[in-house]
């Protein structure tokens, strides 16, 4: 099986601008999260998607928003880029919600904003 | 609400040496506890995990961990480190969240391989 894969593995932007990025998870698995890494704050967790649906959210501001389509690809956003967005954005996917299920990481993408 | 500590930032061993990382965890309840390792341009990737049962837990590249609740401390270990282990480690606590465990992770360790 594929693993996970997010697009694109690197990206600059400039400070007020908006950034989407994409994951796609293991065939089969159906939840997705998302993870912000820094080396200030650390790996931290932004949401979780199951079936289209978000049931899980980490402590960011609403400019970081995302949404699972019925594929279950995700995708997260962030609006008005500022500095400090700048990080290492991990995603994972595993197979259900409910219990314990390893999560499979992707390589991330590495974000720069300017 | 839960947190990890990793005291150490920086580990350097020598390769063929034995290898101790430690993670104190502060949880509520019982608590479901990690060990993840990412090495340069990669995500992360489970090495082991604790539940419950067995305090002693085995898990995958020869690395084991140790849960000791009275001490809060779930430290992982290798006998003999090889160089490819030179990667950042980290430990996390997950709280059952939704449906799900959402995982608090430390700040990481990362590790140095010397010749």
């Amino acid at each position: 099986k594929a693993g996970v894969t997010q697009t694109p593995r690197y990206l600059i932007k400039t400070r007020g601008q908006q950034v989407t990025l994409s994951c796609s998870p293991i065939s089969g698995h159906r939840s997705v999260s998302w993870y912000q890494q820094t080396p200030g704050q650390g790996l931290q967790f932004l949401f979780e998607y199951f079936s289209e649906t978000q049931r899980n959210k980490g402590n960011f501001p609403g400019r970081f928003s995302g949404r699972q389509f019925s594929n279950s690809r995700s995708e997260m956003n962030v609006s008005t880029l500022e500095l400090g967005d700048s990080a290492l954005y991990l995603c994972a996917s595993h197979e259900l919600a409910g219990g314990y299920n390893e999560q499979f990481f992707g390589p991330g993408t590495r974000l720069t904003v300017l | 609400a839960q947190s990890v500590t990793q005291p150490d930032i920086h580990i350097t061993v020598s390769e063929g040496a034995s290898l101790e990382l430690r993670c104190n965890y502060s949880y509520g309840a019982t608590p479901y506890l990690f060990w993840y390792v990412q090495s340069p341009g990669q995500g992360l990737q489970l090495l082991l995990k604790y539940f419950s049962g067995d305090t002693l837990v085995q898990g995958i590249k020869g690395f084991e961990a140790e849960f000791k609740r009275s001490q809060s401390s779930f430290n992982l270990r290798k006998p003999s480190v090889h160089w490819s282990d030179a990667a950042e480690y980290f430990c996390a606590v997950g709280a059952s969240s939704g449906g799900s465990y959402i995982p608090t992770f430390g700040r990481g360790t990362s590790l140095i391989v010397h010749p």
